[in-house]
């Protein structure tokens, strides 16, 4: 049973077109993330949830939307995709809290967007 | 704010020798620190973590890691490469208020030849 999985693995679209990613963690985690790998394996982080509240929204274009339905669940929308979005994106989440930043992060596998 | 570097973004050695991937990092407060491995095209995976308790951390896989506070590093190791620790490693840092954000280093690559 996967801890953190990602919908979809692959995504190739067209530039301008709107699209989503979907992550699910069902570790009873309190918070998720979402962070970009770009194509020399920097990880930067985007986004971060605490228990549906948005706690980190690093400098990202606004064409970026995070959306936590609830602390299992957090989705990435992006309009108006450029060819500089291609990119792998990741989820994860950790137990931030009772236990706080020590506890690590278990990430998804990963969706590996192709801007064309 | 803190920071991650990780010295040299690859490094190669034979199978059976040692392995050493050097963390350096910086933190207005104590760390906690990390190491994560990813294989090619999967998510990244958390090896062995640091959070005040012993200096020497032992992982999985038979990795360790060293927290030198007069050093600010936290340098990986393993005894004896094995082909299938092939992989990208990345050192990682976040500060104990809060926690909710972690940085990363700029990752380094680990190839062992046969």
């Amino acid at each position: 049973d996967t801890a953190v999985s990602q919908t979809p693995k692959y995504l190739v679209t067209q530039m301008g077109n709107d699209k989503s990613i979907k992550c699910e963690q069902n570790l009873g985690h309190d918070t998720m993330y979402w962070y970009k790998q770009d194509s020399k394996k920097f990880l930067k982080i985007m986004f971060s949830y605490n228990n549906k509240e948005l706690i980190i929204n690093e400098t990202v274009p606004n064409r970026f939307s995070p959306k936590s339905p609830d602390k299992a669940h957090l989705n990435l929308h992006i309009n108006s995709l450029e060819l500089g979005d291609s990119a792998v994106y990741f989820c994860a989440s950790s137990q931030a809290m009772l236990g706080g930043a020590g506890n690590g992060y278990t990430f998804g596998s990963g969706t590996r967007l192709t801007v064309v | 704010a803190q920071s991650v570097t990780q010295l040299g973004s690859h490094v190669s050695v034979s199978e059976g020798a040692l392995v050493l991937l050097r963390c350096n990092y910086s933190s207005s407060v104590p760390p906690y620190l990390f190491w994560y491995v990813q294989y090619p095209n999967q998510g990244l995976q958390l090896l062995l973590k640091y959070t005040s308790a012993a200096t020497l951390v032992k992982g999985i896989n038979g990795f360790e890691a060293e927290f030198k506070k007069s050093e600010t590093s936290f340098h990986l190791t393993k005894p004896s490469a094995h082909m299938s620790d092939a992989a990208e490693y990345f050192c990682a840092v976040s500060e104990g208020t809060g926690g909710f954000k972690t940085i990363f280093g700029a990752g380094t690559r680990l190839f062992v030849k046969a």
